[in-house]
């Protein structure tokens, strides 16, 4: 198994442009997950689902969007992007998002907004 | 979700084992107890969970205290690799909402693993 891949691993845009990371993982699992890493602020939630065609708000959802149309992908888009959206993205995914159990997280695409 | 408080830093010699504490006085009952590591530049890693018993796995051991109040993170044969921050996290298996499946990331621990 891959796991859980990310790319691009490294992206520069400018203000006002717009992309999508993508997110995939070849385990079947149920839940996925966007986190931002910023220095001083921990990981944050952004948006997560819990099946194909299931898509809710975590913590920091403004700015961005997300779509499940598969259980491999989960796509995560910067509709207008702004110097405050720099930050290192993680992409998760678990078996069941509820129960214990593990997260694997991907390798993280790191974005510059200037 | 209950908060956590680790220390903010910790050394340990190469082939020693790490030992890495956490305290969550605040834990409830359906709360387990979550580690995880990052390593530099890297997405974090699970270690273990447990819920009120005592944990191991090829990685680690975990230690939960009677009244589940602290936990210990053990690193047997503490190597190089490991040097990383590990952050401890006490999560409810029933968070919904904007808390659905969220891990809370604290400060952690920064562990430094030296020759």
């Amino acid at each position: 198994n891959a796991g859980v891949t990310q790319t691009p691993k490294f992206q520069v845009l400018k203000t006002g442009q717009s992309m999508t990371l993508q997110c995939a993982q070849d385990m079947n699992h149920e839940y996925m997950s966007w986190y931002r890493q910023d220095p001083g602020m921990g990981l944050r939630l952004i948006h997560y689902s819990v099946g194909a065609g299931i898509t809710d708000q975590g913590e920091v959802p403004n700015g961005y969007n997300v779509s499940r149309s598969t259980t491999e992908d989960f796509p995560l888009r910067l509709l207008s992007a702004a110097p405050s959206q720099t930050s290192v993205y993680f992409c998760a995914s678990s078996l069941l998002a509820g129960g214990p159990g593990e997260q694997y997280f991907g390798p993280g695409t790191r974005l510059t907004v200037t | 979700d209950a908060k956590t408080t680790q220390p903010p830093s910790m050394d340990c010699a190469e082939g020693r084992a790490a030992n890495l504490p956490c305290n969550h006085s605040t834990i409830s009952g359906n709360e387990y107890v979550y580690w995880y590591r990052q390593i530099h530049s890297q997405g974090p890693q699970y270690i273990i969970h447990g819920l009120k018993n005592n944990e191991t796995n090829e990685m680690a051991s975990l230690i939960i205290t009677e009244d589940r109040k602290s936990s210990t993170l053990i690193l047997p044969h503490a190597t190089l690799r490991d040097t990383a921050v590990y952050y401890c996290i006490v999560r409810s298996a029933n968070a919904g909402g904007t808390s659905y499946g969220k891990l809370t990331f604290g400060q952690g621990t920064i562990l430094t693993v030296h020759p």
